[in-house]
């Protein structure tokens, strides 16, 4: 079956412009999370949704969002861009009670 | 709050050979799951094992086994007979009960396999 997709798999931005990354999970799938990878922090919990529902948040700023649509694909938003939120940004999938997790390729954003 | 502790930032095997990619964690939740990925150059992250809280027995899949010390609060990685393609970063995390989805990471340990 299809596995998990991104897109874009690559974004460049400016600083104080706002971005949406989409997720679309392996099909069964009702839980995505998000992750954010540094050189500096490393991963980071974002958030997961499940059903529709946020069910975990992590430390992040108010500027990072998301929402899940009834199909499950996600979409995460950051709005007003800074240097620092240049990252790797992972969406991983799973049943949502299940241990497996599968996390897609990601996006690579860039902002100048 | 759960945290992960990778001491390895760098690893070095001959190719053949077992390596082991050590792994503590720190958490007060009783039930908990310890993961392994493996993340190549390419940047996806691959599932590689799982170990629950309350398995007794160390969890197996292939070539890759969790020698799981749950007093010690240690999660080790061992990976037998090592080829070429793994070398790769590998990441130990940790999730509430069998929900990966909102998981704690490591710093990662980068493994190198020489020929």
């Amino acid at each position: 079956k299809a596995g998990v997709t991104q897109t874009p798999r690559y974004l460049i931005k400016t600083r104080g412009q706002q971005v949406t990354l989409s997720c679309s999970p392996i099909s069964g799938h009702r839980s995505v999370s998000w992750y954010q990878q540094t050189p500096g922090q490393g991963l980071q919990f974002l958030f997961e949704y499940f059903s529709e529902t946020q069910r975990n948040k992590g430390n992040f700023p108010g500027r990072f969002s998301g929402r899940q649509f009834s199909n499950s694909r996600s979409e995460m938003n950051v709005s007003t861009l800074e240097l620092g939120d240049s990252a790797l940004y992972l969406c991983a999938t799973s049943s949502g009670s299940g241990y497996e997790q599968y996390f897609g390729p990601g996006t690579r954003l860039t902002v100048t | 709050a759960q945290k992960i502790t990778q001491t390895q930032p760098g690893m070095f095997v001959q190719e053949k050979e077992a390596v082991t990619l050590d792994c503590t964690y720190d958490t007060s939740d009783q039930s908990y799951g310890l993961f392994w990925y493996k993340q190549p150059s390419s940047g996806e992250m691959i599932f590689l094992i799982y170990q629950g809280s309350y398995d007794e027995q160390n969890a197996t899949e292939g070539r890759y086994s969790l020698n799981f010390q749950k007093a010690r609060k240690s999660a080790n990685l061992v990976i037998s007979a090592s080829q070429l393609g793994d070398s790769a970063m590998y990441f130990c995390a940790m999730g509430l009960g069998t929900n990966a989805g909102k998981s704690t990471f490591g710093d990662g340990t980068t493994l190198t396999v020489k020929p």
